[in-house]
């Protein structure tokens, strides 16, 4: 089946530093991929909504400038969390499209824990 | 907006049960439905998708129903065992897709 791999699966920056995670999908090619946040007994929130050689959709209340994504490569997208800080800190999963349909199946990668100290 | 909802939000059952998690969501306009499992401080697996045309999805122990019209889907898990602890979410696709809050299920030997 396909697969979406995230990395790193864990990561501990300074406060203030801006950290990259990354999401392929190895045996596809992603048209779309949405980046996904999750707090502790929560659930998933979507971000942001990424098609490969445009800018990225946000959702309300997200910070296009402090979580930056790119999707240069159909099979590549980038999260930077940018000038992070504590309250970044948090479990980032991304998931991966064959198309721009909703009928097409969306695929997650195992998250990426975020830890801002 | 679609709002998507699970009740239970915790189940705790003993080893063999059969049980039911229900989901309900606000807008019928779906392309299909999802349920997923998620393994603390884990990503997710697809357990079962069932599009907006069909009523319901199995495998293995495990079947999902949809009903579009009330806007409500259920996942029915059989001769419940520990390895089914985790938390089940369910998620719904309109343009976009959007979790449920989960049902966190523990079965004890």
């Amino acid at each position: 089946g396909a697969v979406v791999s995230q990395h790193p699966s864990r990561v501990i920056c300074k406060s203030g530093t801006s950290v990259k995670i990354e999401c392929r999908s190895l045996d596809f090619q992603a048209t779309t991929m949405f980046w996904y946040r999750q707090f502790p007994k929560q659930s998933l929130m979507l971000m942001a909504t990424s098609n490969e050689g445009s800018k990225a959709t946000y959702e309300q209340g997200v910070e296009k400038d402090k979580f930056l994504i790119n999707h240069a490569s159909l099979t590549l997208s980038t999260l930077t969390v940018t000038s992070a800080h504590p309250e970044d800190s948090s479990f980032y999963i991304c998931s991966a499209s064959t198309g721009t349909s909703s009928g097409n199946t969306i695929y997650f990668g195992e998250g990426s824990w975020l830890t801002v100290v | 907006k679609q709002e998507v909802t699970q009740i239970p939000a915790a189940l705790s059952v003993p080893e063999g049960e059969n049980l039911v998690l229900n989901c309900s969501f606000t807008d019928s306009a779906i392309y299909n439905l999802q349920w997923f499992r998620q393994d603390p401080g884990k990503g997710l697996t697809s357990l079962l998708l069932i599009q907006s045309s069909q009523r319901e999805q199995t495998s293995g122990r495990l079947n999902a129903s949809l009903d579009k019209s009330s806007g409500r889907s259920t996942l029915y898990i059989a001769a419940s065992q520990p390895g089914d602890s985790a938390t089940y979410l369910c998620a719904s696709r309109v343009q976009k897709l959007v979790f449920g809050t989960g049902t966190r299920l523990l079965v004890s030997p």
